[in-house]
């Protein structure tokens, strides 16, 4: 099983729609996950982080988190075409080992919004 | 705030070949990350540092691959004898503490090795 795992995609939704990004990770104690989202050709870009369970907002992206499912979603509200993307899901070590601060990265699922 | 800074952005080179790639961290940070991304494999962790010190290696292909921090503003990946299949997308992050947050990544270096 990979440590993090994200739907494959690609996932095409028409400009207004709501996107869901879905990932589930391994290591139970994993208590820091981040979504970043890297346009074609660019690195990565830091877009939410969540620590808690439930959800959290900012503008139109929501992210929701449920450590008992081990389970982490974005939610892109009223997609627009320059939300086309590729997104990763990301999640830090646990506390306490040599790899704490490591950041294990999904493969990523790519999104296009269509106008 | 200049971000993290890499050099150079795009290096082509013979199979073979010792290849450098260069990483500026942002000022005061003192986690610095190297990371390779493919198509296949998608952003590997290769080697992190804290405060200089290598904490974690076990992503390093093999022999081959070596980095270097001599000091908090500035680290080095090497590739030496560089294969085709080193081509790849490498990125340094960095990131300041132990706590919530996650990394600031370069705009990173496209390898090529024909």
């Amino acid at each position: 099983q990979k440590e993090v795992e994200q739907n494959s995609g690609p996932l095409s939704v028409p400009e207004g729609a709501i996107a869901s990004l879905n990932c589930t990770y391994s290591d139970r104690g994993s208590q820091s996950f981040f979504w970043y989202r890297q346009y074609s050709g660019k690195s990565p870009e830091l877009i939410m982080s969540i620590y808690s369970n439930g959800d959290k907002e900012d503008g139109r992206f929501t992210a929701q988190l449920n450590k008992a499912s081990q389970y982490v979603s974005l939610l892109i509200r009223d997609s627009q075409p320059s939300d086309s993307a590729t997104y990763l899901c990301a999640v830090k070590a646990n506390a306490g080992g040599t790899s704490y601060g490591k950041l294990t990265f999904g493969q990523g699922t790519i999104l296009t919004v269509h106008p | 705030d200049a971000g993290v800074i890499q050099s150079p952005r795009h290096e082509v080179t013979e199979m073979g070949q010792e290849v450098t790639l260069r990483c500026k961290p942002i000022s005061g940070h003192d986690y610095l990350f190297w990371y390779r991304q493919t198509m296949m494999r998608g952003l590997e962790l290769l080697i992190y540092f804290n405060n200089n010190v290598p904490i974690d290696d076990s992503g390093m292909p093999e022999d081959r691959f070596s980095a270097k921090m001599p000091n908090a503003s500035f680290s080095t990946l090497k590739i030496q004898p560089s294969e085709p299949r080193d081509s790849a997308v490498y990125f340094c992050a960095s990131r300041l503490g132990q706590g919530a947050g996650g990394y600031t990544f370069g705009s990173g270096t496209r390898l090529t090795v024909v």
